[in-house]
C-alpha cells in the first residue's frame, strides 16, 4: 500500500466552483499533515498545515480524520490561479522526513 | 520573504561524472533536507541534516551520495558517479525549530546523459 495516496486527477472545474481533494495515509503514527501546492516544474510551496480540529485559510479548508487516516482539502470559489498540483504531505518522524503523495492536478477553466 | 537559494538551476553532466548541487538555506533555520523528484513522479526524501550530521536518510541515499555543510551558509549534495537514473529535479529545503513547515528552494534540474 502506498504511504500517501491521492487521486491523480485531473480535476477540470469552471471558475467559481467548489472542489474537494482527498488523501489517505498508511502510517498511523504520523504526526503532522500538510497540503502543498506545486506548479509545473516548480518547487512545492506550503499551502496549509492540517489540524485535527479542521482549519480554514480564506477559500481553503482542510480536515483531518485520524481514525480513518484521511485528509481532505476543500477549495471554494476556484480561481484560474488555483490551477496547480496539490500535494498531500505527511510527516511521520518528528520533523525529519516528509512523505509526499503523488499529487492531484487541478485545472480551473474560465 | 526569506528564501532557500539553489544553484545551478540546471546542470547537465555525463554519466559517471561527479556533480555538486548547492543550496543556501534560510539563515536562522537549523534543519536541512534534500529531496528529489523524477519527472512525472512524486517528491522523494533523500536526507535530513541537523547539527552538522545526517539525522536520517532514505534507501535512495546510497554511498554515491554525500552531503556537507562546509561553512555557515552553504549546504551541498554531492553525487559521486552519476547514473542516468539520477536525472531528476533536486530540491533543497530548510526548517526552523518548532515550526512544521519546510521552505523549499526552486530546485536544480539534473540531467545525466
Amino acid at each position: 500500500r502506498k504511504e500517501v495516496e491521492q487521486d491523480p486527477g485531473p480535476f477540470n472545474v469552471p471558475e467559481g466552483a467548489t472542489v474537494a481533494f482527498n488523501c489517505t495515509y498508511s502510517n498511523s503514527a504520523s504526526q503532522s499533515f500538510f497540503w502543498y501546492r506545486q506548479d509545473c516544474r516548480k518547487e512545492p510551496k506550503l499551502l496549509m498545515s492540517v489540524y485535527s480540529s479542521g482549519n480554514e485559510d480564506g477559500r481553503f479548508t482542510a480536515q483531518l480524520n485520524r481514525a480513518s487516516q484521511y485528509i481532505s482539502l476543500l477549495i471554494r470559489d476556484s480561481k484560474l490561479s488555483d490551477s496547480a498540483t496539490y500535494l498531500c504531505v505527511v510527516n511521520s518522524n518528528a520533523g525529519n522526513m516528509l512523505t509526499f503523495g503523488g499529487g492531484t492536478r487541478l485545472m480551473v477553466k474560465p | 520573504e526569506p528564501e532557500v537559494t539553489q544553484t545551478p538551476s540546471h546542470q547537465v553532466t555525463q554519466m559517471g561524472q561527479e556533480v555538486i548541487l548547492r543550496c543556501v538555506p534560510i539563515s536562522n533555520h537549523l534543519y536541512f533536507y534534500w529531496y528529489r523528484q523524477i519527472l512525472g513522479q512524486k517528491v522523494e526524501f533523500l536526507v535530513s541534516f541537523y547539527n552538522n550530521e545526517i539525522s536520517e536518510k532514505s534507501e535512495i541515499f546510497d554511498d554515491q551520495f554525500s552531503v556537507e555543510r562546509p561553512d555557515g551558509s552553504n549546504f551541498t549534495l554531492k553525487i559521486r558517479s552519476t547514473k542516468l537514473e539520477d536525472s531528476a529535479m533536486y530540491f533543497c529545503a530548510s526548517r526552523s525549530p518548532g515550526t512544521p513547515g519546510y521552505t523549499f528552494g526552486s530546485g536544480t534540474r539534473l540531467t545525466v546523459v
